[in-house]
């Protein structure tokens, strides 16, 4: 069965940028379908979804952090990474990837993220 | 930017009780509705899509209605593993997420 499995740095700095990837296990990245997609979550706070990205590299992004993020997609590697600029202590969350389809039907399980010097 | 609100924020109930809860959005985007279940340190959980379409494996005690502007997740005997916190999630029009009821016990 298909699983997401998030990764990357869970301490970042200040100003620096942020970088995540998602891994695609028992399924393939270009099933042509889904958009693979990125969450987060504040502590003790909703949802907020940051952008999401199709296997041909279409991405879209929530318009109040477009500025700053960029998601790609490597389907050699069944893999899509997320970069978020210019951190501050407002981007610590727990970072989610999930596969959509309008909805999201698949999660990875989470890796939470703190900005901090 | 479709607006969702979920209500009431918490609600206690006790196990074998039936639990309502609401998501209205601040205008009509169809069917293009999903309920999700989290539990603490956990990611959230597909439950519901399209208003009332039970995802794989989720028990038939679980149950989704509604359309246009108002939406209603039910449950009709909960069980101990269903206190959590539950998300709406409207994807008619870009997408956007209610802000979540806590189902905990009373």
């Amino acid at each position: 069965q298909v699983q997401l499995q998030e990764s990357g740095p869970g301490l970042v700095k200040p100003s620096q940028t942020l970088s995540l990837t998602c891994t695609v296990s028992g399924g393939s990245i270009s099933s042509g379908v889904y958009y693979w997609s990125w969450l987060r979550q504040h502590p003790g706070k909703g949802l907020e979804w940051i952008g999401f990205i199709n296997y041909s590299g279409s991405a879209y992004y929530n318009p109040s952090l477009k500025s700053r993020v960029t998601i790609s997609v490597d389907t050699s590697k069944d893999h899509f990474s997320l970069n978020l600029t210019s951190v501050s202590a407002a981007d610590t969350a727990v970072y989610y990837c999930a596969r959509r389809w309008g909805y999201f039907d698949l999660w990875g399980q989470g890796t939470l993220v703190t900005v901090s010097s | 930017e479709i607006v969702l609100t979920q209500s009431p924020g918490t609600l206690s109930l006790s196990p074998g009780d039936r639990a309502t809860l609401s998501c209205r959005a601040s205008q009509s985007f169809s069917s293009y509705l999903a309920w999700y279940q989290q539990k603490p340190g956990q990611a959230p959980r597909l439950l519901i899509y399209a208003a009332s379409n039970r995802a794989t494996g989720i028990p038939d005690r679980f149950s989704g209605s509604g359309s246009g502007t108002d939406f209603t997740l039910t449950i009709t005997r909960l069980e101990p593993e269903d206190f959590a916190v539950y998300y709406c999630q409207q994807y008619g029009s870009s997408l956007t997420f209610g802000g979540g009821t806590k189902v905990e016990i009373k």
